[in-house]
């Protein structure tokens, strides 16, 4: 079965500092990974997607995420926190074709100055 | 391209009624959609899938004489709440997946409050 793991619940970065949410998963086959970015009370927001070739995506917002086949990981990265990225974060996993994805507990981040 | 939309973002009823919440792909057909539940700081559960012209398929657990799932044409997708009740309480979301870009959008979600 498809699960997804995000080990922190909750980290708190300063403004300007580098970030990286981390994110494993459990996937039978090639998984189809993303990231999503949710505000309070808002939808989800696709920030970036992996489904196959350069293991390394560019995102919106300044993010990327590297897919490691190895450590089964998909971490999200950002060279530098603004205050605005400030929201809960998840990871999802699924597979080609109109199946639902499978979402990670999310990362609650705080940004403070 | 790519938007979904939810209506209405929040409703408030009284345990007992009824409560339609409406899923629309705006620029873009879609044959499949989801619908997921958030319960408050956590995650979102797949509650089921709606596919066009066909009934829905629901996950374990969730039930199907309460939760009526409609999908009358390629860009509308409905939930419906039945007799809720205040542990319906929730926010949902939906999502639609663009044919060919194995990716789901997501609607901005509805916040239900039962009385």
């Amino acid at each position: 079965a498809q699960s997804v793991t995000q080990p922190d619940i909750h980290i708190t970065v300063s403004e300007g500092a580098s970030l990286e949410l981390r994110c494993n998963y459990s996937y039978g086959a090639t998984p189809y990974l993303f990231w999503y970015v949710q505000s309070p009370g808002q939808g989800l927001q696709l920030l970036l997607k992996y489904f196959s070739g350069d293991t390394l995506v560019q995102g919106i917002k300044g993010f990327e995420a590297e897919f490691k086949r190895s450590q089964s990981s998909f971490n999200l990265r950002k060279p530098s926190v603004h205050w605005s990225d400030a929201a809960e974060y998840f990871c999802a996993v699924g597979a080609p074709g109109n199946t639902p994805l499978v979402f990670g507990k999310g990362t609650r981040l705080s940004v403070i100055a | 391209g790519a938007v979904v939309s939810q209506h209405p973002s929040r409703v408030i009823c009284k345990s007992g009624t009824s409560v339609k919440i409406e899923c629309r792909s705006l620029d873009f057909q879609a044959t499949t959609m989801f619908w997921y539940r958030q319960f408050p700081k956590q995650s979102l559960m797949l509650m089921a899938t709606s596919n066009e012209g066909s009934k829905a398929t629901y996950e374990q657990g969730v039930e199907k004489d309460k939760f009526l799932i409609n999908h009358a044409s390629l860009t509308l997708s409905t939930l419906t709440v039945t007799s809720a009740h205040p542990e319906d309480s929730s926010f949902y979301i939906c999502s639609a997946t663009l044919a060919g870009r194995n990716t789901q959008y997501f609607g901005p979600g509805t916040r239900l409050t039962v009385l």
